[in-house]
């Protein structure tokens, strides 16, 4: 059975230092992953998403991720935060085999001047 | 191009009044679902749809009931509200159920009293 783990419910980072926000999941199959960003009120923007390609992954506005099956990891990185980029993060895993969507529970990143 | 279009965005409900909520996608996608969100948790998945005239529950479905006589939309109902159901609900579509591209409406928040 598939699921996602999100390890922190709350990153916090000062503008300018490097963000890391941790995901690990569990799959029986071959997952595709993805990043999706949720600003305060507003809808779901997918960040990136791997399918089985590269396991480095470039999203938007300077974010990547790492696919490790050996570790079973996707984190989520991205070299200097912005103000902008206060937000809740949401890690997904989906399966091949039944291509429904397993949600983390989210980290809130929270942005210090 | 509007995308997924969810309608309306914010709304109060009595305990025990019924209520639509309106997914409309110009996509032409044949998968559509529906999914709550609440604190603390990742978006639940409550019911999906394959194509017109196919609908299957999701992981939490109780209280909720859903039709899809086209393509285009796929109307989230409840048939007697309860204060467990204020959330934020979201529907989201993609080209089919391997679609790794998922759209996602902007999202309807609801309370319950």
């Amino acid at each position: 059975a598939q699921s996602v783990t999100q390890l922190d419910s709350h990153v916090s980072v000062s503008e300018g230092t490097p963000v890391l926000l941790r995901c690990n999941y569990s799959s029986s199959y071959s997952p595709s992953l993805f990043w999706y960003v949720q600003h305060p009120n507003k809808g779901l923007q997918l960040l990136l998403k791997y399918t089985s390609a590269a396991t480095l992954v470039k999203g938007i506005n300077g974010f990547e991720a790492e696919f490790k099956k050996s570790e079973t990891s996707f984190h989520l990185t991205k070299p200097s935060a912005h103000m902008s980029d206060a937000a809740e993060y949401f890690c997904v895993v989906s399966e091949d085999s039944n291509y429904q969507l397993i949600w983390g529970a989210g980290t809130k990143l929270i942005i210090k001047p | 191009n509007a995308g997924v279009t969810q309608t309306p965005k914010f709304q109060v409900l009595k305990t025990g009044q019924s209520m639509t909520l309106q997914c409309a996608q110009d996509m032409n996608h044949e998968y559509m679902s529906w999914y709550r969100q609440d604190p603390g948790m990742g978006l639940r998945l409550i019911h999906y749809s394959v194509g017109a005239g196919i609908t299957d529950q999701g992981e939490v479905p109780n209280g909720y009931n859903v039709s899809r006589s086209t393509t285009e939309d796929f109307p989230l109902r409840l048939l007697s509200a309860a204060p467990s159901q204020t959330s934020v609900y979201f529907c989201a579509s993609r080209t089919d159920l391997s679609g790794n591209t998922i759209y996602f409406g902007e999202g309807s928040w609801l309370t319950v009293v």
